[in-house]
């Protein structure tokens, strides 16, 4: 079975500062690995996602996620915050059994 | 191409009725999930189904709780006697099986059950 651990219930920066949100998987099989964001009273949009290749992988509105397989990560970046990235962000690990299972979530805070 | 469409979008509900939530995957895709948020909560996956299978429901509640994708139709989730406790916003979604899918999962809007 899979699972994921996210280090960081919360997260505070500074607009234009680095993003830097912490992901860490468990699985037995190969994985596939996903980032999403939640806007408040909404449904989960995909930001960005791994399967096979290139390990470094470029989402939506500036995010890219790095696959470290030797360290189990899937942390997720974005060079300069803006206010528009305040909002919940989950990490998310499917498994060889069509399964997915979330991390507990980030929820991301932009100070002005 | 339309979403996953889930409704309603908000159900309210007395103590002891009962909650039905329905999901209409996105067109081509035979793989629902159900996934649970609480208040300032993370998400809990709940239930995986197939057309007409049960696949893993390691996250249901043992009681008062069901799940149903028939071979026509939406997936249904069902509470049974509701309790305050079950106020959520309920989550589902939606994956084909085939490769160009990429297994990714795409997600309805959410329905959000208030008991009171």
């Amino acid at each position: 079975a899979q699972s994921v651990t996210q280090l960081g219930s919360h997260v505070s920066v500074s607009e234009g500062a680095l993003v830097l949100l912490r992901c860490n998987y468990s699985s037995s099989v190969p994985p596939y690995l996903f980032w999403y964001v939640q806007y408040p009273n909404q449904g989960l949009q995909l930001l960005l996602k791994y399967t096979t290749g290139a390990t470094l992988v470029k989402g939506i509105n500036g995010f890219e996620a790095e696959f470290k397989k030797s360290e189990t990560s899937f942390h997720l970046t974005k060079p300069s915050a803006h206010m528009s990235d305040a909002a919940e962000y989950f990490c998310a690990v499917r498994g060889g059994n069509n399964d997915m299972r979330f991390g507990a979530g980030t929820r991301l805070t932009v100070k002005p | 191409n339309a979403g996953v469409m889930q409704n309603p979008r908000h159900l309210v509900r007395r103590r002891g009725q009962e909650a039905r939530l329905r999901c209409s995957p996105m067109k081509g895709h035979s793989h629902v999930y159900w996934y649970r948020q609480l208040p300032e909560e993370g998400l809990k996956f709940m239930v995986y189904l197939q057309k007409e299978n049960i696949i893993d429901e390691s996250g249901m509640p043992k009681e008062r709780f069901s799940a149903e994708f028939p071979k026509e139709g939406p997936s249904i989730l069902r509470i049974q006697q509701v309790v305050r406790g079950d106020s959520a916003a309920y989550f589902c979604a939606s994956s084909g099986d085939s490769p160009h899918s990429g297994n990714t999962i795409y997600f309805g809007e959410g329905s959000w059950l208030t008991v009171v």
